[in-house]
């Protein structure tokens, strides 16, 4: 399969615990996003990163959150000390560069702080 | 910043009958739109993109237009089917080059 895929599926923690996400994109892809999801709501960006450049941050993110693309492949988003706002869907998505580029999702990480 | 809206949270709609949802923008004219599917506890999947200059696209059973002056674009399923039911998500970029805001979603359901 050479879909976009994301682990863990599911991940479960306590309140004031560290996460990671992991992202692997379509390999001939250069630009990885990534988004959080909440019920009933469309993908909110988060951030995303040309090749292992981080290009943009959303302003809604807190300095709780930190991603990185060390060698431009793979990508892993860090969630730091937990809050129970912070369990939603979180979605990577990986597209070409250029302009008139459609992204593909993987499945995403569902988060759940209790 | 760009937001957007969409007509309904949800869109109940006969077999056979054509469904259409709405994709409205508040600011200025992106230069392309896109439309994705989302089925529950999934990634979103692209469907069709429209330019800026471009009225009408289509692909299959599915139409988009998209119109600047109103700041909108429609889509169209024709046809519907049951296997259609999905949330549909429209989406934009902020800027060129930079991020992509979606809608919060319309949840189709079409019954058979």
């Amino acid at each position: 399969d050479t879909g976009v895929s994301q682990d863990p599926r599911h991940k479960i923690t306590k309140r004031g615990q560290n996460v990671t996400f992991r992202c692997d994109p379509i390999s001939e892809h250069n630009r990885l996003y990534w988004y959080r999801q909440t019920l009933g709501q469309g993908p909110e960006f988060l951030t995303y990163f040309q090749n292992e450049a981080q290009l943009e941050k959303s302003r809604l993110l807190s300095d709780r959150f930190s991603a990185e693309r060390p060698k431009g492949s793979f990508s892993t988003l860090e969630i730091q000390r937990t809050e129970q706002g912070d369990s939603a869907m979180y979605l990577c998505a990986s597209s070409h560069a250029g302009p008139f580029r459609d992204q593909y999702f993987g499945p995403g990480t569902r988060l759940l702080v209790l | 910043s760009q937001k957007i809206e969409q007509n309904s949270e949800a869109l109940n709609i006969q077999e056979g009958k054509t469904a259409t949802l709405t994709c409205n923008y508040t600011n200025y004219s992106p230069a392309y739109l896109q439309w994705y599917r989302q089925d529950p506890g999934r990634g979103p999947v692209f469907l069709l993109l429209i330019r800026e200059n471009e009225k009408e696209k289509r692909k299959e059973r599915l139409k988009v237009t998209f119109d600047t002056t109103l700041k909108q674009s429609l889509f169209h399923i024709t046809a519907s089917q049951p296997a259609d039911s999905a949330t549909y998500l429209c989406a934009l970029e902020e800027g060129y080059g930079q991020n992509f805001v979606f809608g919060p979603g319309t949840r189709l359901s079409v019954l058979p």
